[in-house]
């Protein structure tokens, strides 16, 4: 079974500050989404990554798939209320069945 | 218009009774699939159909059923419904099988009491 494990699980910061999140497996995916889900809604797309190495910017959103295509990270500059939600990473492997999400990162931002 | 749409919005019903969730999308895709999202927010495939065709079937009760009359809509049956059932259920589509962007129903938020 592959696992993506997503951290941090929670975090609140005050609004114009950086954060980074993670999303780690033992498993190489073929690649990986980033989703952004709010309260009442069902999951948006955010970026999806391919190639390990990949950097893909939304804006004030950074993405990265790692080079050996386990790992990824979103990072977000000068972070702002409306950034505000649940983040889920979701791998896909060729052959397998379907998406994997990982548990999420629910994150606050404060003004 | 919304692409993927669920009914009900919130569904409370007791131990025992039999009930239907709608899923429908107007995006023209070939896939389906059905989410259950727990209480901690995780989510985890349940179902999918590809061109009305069963391709995934997770280690879900029998007591779900999902039925696709046509491409456009997926409904999930749920019998004798029991406590560890409350969740949000999620309806997703997306353009075939494989690494496309699911596109997701508003969900609907399932009370079993």
């Amino acid at each position: 079974t592959q696992l993506l494990e997503q951290s941090p699980q929670f975090l609140s910061i005050q609004e114009g500050e950086n954060l980074t999140v993670y999303c780690n497996s033992s498993s190489v995916f073929s690649s990986l989404q980033w989703y952004r889900q709010e309260p009442g809604e069902g999951p948006v797309l955010l970026v999806t990554v391919v190639t390990g190495g990949e950097v893909k910017k939304l804006k004030r959103l950074t993405f990265q798939f790692g080079d050996a295509r386990k790992d990824s990270s979103l990072h977000i500059t000068a972070a702002q209320p409306g950034d505000t939600g649940l983040y889920l990473c979701a791998g896909f492997s060729v052959g397998a069945d379907g998406l994997t999400f990982g548990k999420g990162t629910h994150l606050i931002i404060q003004p | 218009d919304t692409a993927v749409s669920q009914t009900p919005k919130y569904l409370v019903t007791q131990m025992g009774n039999d009930k239907s969730i709608k899923c429908e999308q107007n995006l023209g895709h070939d896939t389906m699939y059905w989410y259950k999202q727990d209480s901690k927010k995780f989510l985890k495939i349940m179902f999918s159909y590809n061109n009305k065709e069963l391709i995934i079937n997770e280690t879900v009760p029998n007591r779900f059923s999902p039925k696709s009359p046509d491409k456009a809509h997926l409904n999930l049956h749920i019998n004798s419904l029991e406590l560890g059932d409350s969740a949000v259920y999620f309806c997703a589509s997306s353009y075939t099988t494989g690494n496309y962007e699911q596109y997701f129903g508003p969900g609907t938020r399932l009370t079993v009491t």
